[in-house]
């Protein structure tokens, strides 16, 4: 079984501030984990996910994540907020052994970016 | 690449009937997954096909149904429409499960 926790329904920073989003997951089997972003009126969009290898992961818009297998956390930073981060982010994790078959998403984090 | 459609973009339905989203997948992508979104919530995984066999279910009742169809196209069928089933219904498209590209979604308000 598989489950996603975030920390904060909803995060604000000013624009040029650090933006950290919690995520910690539980799996029964290698996981592996996505951070999607959502824009109103918008599907998912994935920033970036961690498979296998190198526990960083870069991702688009300047986002990176780092997989903490004894912390089971993948949080998602940047180290200066834009106004157009503003959006909703979800975490996902999957299991290696069924990618794609059951994506369990946490319940997402707004982020709020003020000038 | 054209990228995942889903129609229609928004949907009012009354308790009792029956709706069908549509989703059109990127070309080539032989799998589709479907999701609800409720509001204020993650996406919840309803089911997956692949090469137009389900293979994959999530925690929905046999009222929610689906079809798959050669031309990369699929449907999500809902019977007997509750209240509780208002969301944003999201599908995914893939070859292989190797990367998920996901549609706008459809907004379905069942009243």
């Amino acid at each position: 079984a598989q489950s996603v926790t975030q920390l904060g329904s909803h995060v604000s920073v000013s624009e040029g501030a650090l933006v950290l989003l919690r995520c910690n997951y539980s799996s029964s089997v290698p996981p592996y984990l996505f951070w999607y972003v959502q824009y109103p009126n918008q599907g998912l969009q994935l920033l970036l996910k961690y498979t296998t290898g190198a526990t960083l992961v870069k991702g688009i818009n300047g986002f990176e994540a780092e997989f903490k297998k004894s912390e089971t956390s993948f949080h998602l930073t940047k180290p200066s907020a834009h106004m157009s981060d503003a959006a909703e982010y979800f975490c996902a994790v999957s299991g290696a052994d069924n990618y794609g078959q059951n994506f369990v998403f946490g319940p997402g984090t707004r982020l709020s970016v003020l000038p | 690449e054209t990228g995942v459609t889903q129609s229609p973009t928004h949907l009012i339905k009354t308790r009792g009937q029956q709706v069908t989203l549509r989703c059109s997948s990127q070309s080539g992508h032989n799998t589709v997954s479907w999701y609800q979104q409720a509001l204020g919530q993650g996406p919840q995984f309803i089911f997956q096909y692949y090469r137009e066999e389900e293979n994959g279910r999530g925690n929905f009742p046999p009222r929610f149904s689906g079809l798959q169809f050669p031309n990369y196209s699929s449907e999500l069928n809902v019977n007997a429409l509750e209240l509780d089933d208002s969301a944003l219904y999201l599908c995914a498209s893939s070859l292989s499960g190797s990367g998920y590209t996901f549609g706008s979604g459809t907004r379905l308000t069942v009243v």
